[in-house]
C-alpha cells in the first residue's frame, strides 16, 4: 500500500535548481517528513526532514504547505554527482507502532 | 568511528540453503532495521526492532526471520521458504523508530545476495 507518490523520473541540467514533490496525503498529526538521497548499490543517507512550512541546510530545502498533504524538496544549483534517487518518506502510526515505507523514489538525472 | 557495518559485501549461496547476513552498529541506537532492494526499484522493509529482545515484521516478512539477542547487532536470516532471495540488503539503525520525530535512519554499506 503506497503512503507517498513521486515522479518516477526527472531530467536536469547542472546548475538548475531541481523541485522534487511527494504526495502524502495520509499524513498524520505527529508525522514528520524525511528525504533520503541514495547513490547506485549504496545505502541511503539522510538529506532533510520537517514537520511543516519551510526548512532549509546546507544541501537542500524543504517545503511544506500548511496541510502537509504534500512537500517539495529543493536542491540549488545541482551538479553532475547530484544524479541519484530520491526518496520521501512519511511516518506511519499501526497498531505496532510508527513505521517507515519507501517509496519507488524518484531518479534524478543531471546532465552537463 | 562510528557507524554501521553489513557483511560480506558479496555473498553466493545455492538454491535451498540458509544463509545469515551480519548488521552491526556501534551508535548506541535503539532502533534496527533491514530493508530489501531489487533492481530499479526502492526499499521494501523487512523487519524491524525497536529494543533489545524485541522486533516486529515489516512489508515483505515471509521466509526471512531476525534475532535481536545484543543492542549493537540484528542479524537477518534468509531461510529456504524465500521464494526469490537474490536482491540487495541493506540494515540501517536510528535513536529511535525513525518517522516519529528527528530519528534519522543510517544505513550500512548493503550485502548483495545472489543465490544461484
Amino acid at each position: 500500500l503506497a503512503k507517498t507518490t513521486q515522479p518516477i523520473s526527472m531530467d536536469s541540467y547542472e546548475g538548475q535548481e531541481v523541485n522534487i514533490t511527494c504526495s502524502h496525503n495520509n499524513i498524520a498529526t505527529n508525522d514528520y517528513i524525511t528525504w533520503y538521497q541514495q547513490f547506485p548499490s549504496q545505502g541511503p543517507r539522510f538529506i532533510i526532514q520537517g514537520y511543516k512550512t519551510k526548512v532549509t541546510n546546507e544541501v537542500a530545502s524543504l517545503f511544506i504547505p500548511a496541510d502537509r498533504k504534500s512537500s517539495t524538496l529543493s536542491l540549488p544549483r545541482v551538479s553532475l554527482s547530484d544524479t541519484a534517487v530520491y526518496y520521501c518518506l512519511v511516518g506511519l502510526d499501526n497498531n505496532a507502532g510508527n513505521m517507515l515505507t519507501f517509496g519507488g523514489g524518484t531518479r534524478l538525472m543531471v546532465k552537463p | 568511528d562510528g557507524g554501521i557495518t553489513q557483511s560480506p559485501k558479496y555473498l553466493f549461496r545455492k538454491e535451498g540453503q540458509n544463509v545469515t547476513l551480519s548488521c552491526e552498529q556501534n551508535l548506541n541506537h535503539d532502533a534496527m532495521y533491514w530493508y530489501r532492494q531489487d533492481p530499479g526499484q526502492g526499499l521494501r522493509l523487512i523487519y524491524y526492532s525497536q529494543i533489545v529482545n524485541d522486533f516486529q515484521k515489516g512489508d515483505i516478512a515471509e521466509g526471512y526471520s531476525v534475532s535481536r539477542e545484543k543492542k549493537e547487532s540484528f542479524p537477518l536470516t534468509v531461510t529456504s521458504a524465500q521464494k526469490n532471495p537474490t536482491a540487495f540488503y541493506l540494515c540501517a539503525s536510528s535513536t529511535g523508530l525513525a518517522g516519529d520525530s528527528y530519528n534519522e535512519q543510517f544505513f550500512g554499506p548493503g550485502t548483495r545476495l545472489t543465490v544461484l
